[in-house]
């Protein structure tokens, strides 16, 4: 089983539509969280930190089930630029709790707005 | 504010050559350093990364080094290149805060193999 699994899609929206990404995590020592975008053939920039209460940034939501092993992230009213790849990362940290920053990336789900 | 430059950003290379890819950050002391690699239409996988100068951890066993000659320079070198080396290189730095380790990548080199 992969660390960081996600629905690769690819998803085709329409300008304005709601689109959710999923992804799972197989370990439970994980300690953070985060979605990146990458546009293609650059480097991936962070979209948001996942916070355990859930945080929204604009039309942005992101949302952890610890107990699931579970992330979401919830688009609204999608724009022609968020057109990209979007990342679902987890930091594992290490034993005795030190994180050293080591992060895990999923394989991306690609994401079209057409319009 | 913080930027990270990464060198070249395209490098074309024959078989058993050697490589050196450097990265530097500036606008930040005492940064986490790491290299990643993205093969093409994979993920990416985490080389090394360096918490302090001189301090380097490998995450897979490989055909590359890396450096932390001073607090804001990461170098990525191998003595002999192969094929399977090809791919985009990225560097990123991290700094710990409030418990989220953030890190911000550089914009990459892109490397082929002949």
């Amino acid at each position: 089983r992969k660390e960081v699994e996600q629905d690769p899609g690819p998803f085709n929206v329409p300008e304005g539509a709601t689109v959710a990404f999923n992804c799972t995590y197989s370990n439970s020592a994980s300690q953070s969280f985060f979605w990146y975008r990458q546009d293609c053939r650059k480097e991936p920039k962070l979209l948001m930190s996942v916070y355990s209460s859930g945080n929204e940034d604009g039309r942005f939501t992101a949302q952890l089930n610890r107990a699931s092993q579970y992330i979401s992230l919830l688009i609204r009213d999608s724009k022609l630029s968020d057109s990209a790849t979007y990342l679902c990362v987890v930091n594992k940290g290490d034993a005795g709790g030190t994180s050293y920053g080591k992060l895990t990336f999923g394989q991306g789900t690609i994401l079209t707005v057409h319009p | 504010s913080q930027t990270i430059h990464q060198w070249p950003a395209t490098l074309v290379q024959p078989v058993g050559s050697p490589l050196s890819l450097e990265c530097t950050v500036e606008g930040t002391s005492n940064p986490n350093l790491y290299w990643y690699r993205q093969a093409a239409g994979r993920g990416l996988q985490l080389l090394f990364y360096s918490v302090g100068i001189g301090q380097i951890s490998s995450e897979v066993p490989q055909n590359l080094s890396a450096s932390r000659p001073q607090d804001r320079q990461f170098i990525l070198s191998s003595k002999k290149l192969l094929l399977s080396d090809s791919g985009f290189y990225l560097c990123a730095w991290s700094v710990l805060s409030g418990g989220y380790n953030e890190q911000f990548f550089g914009p990459g080199t892109r490397l082929t193999v002949l």
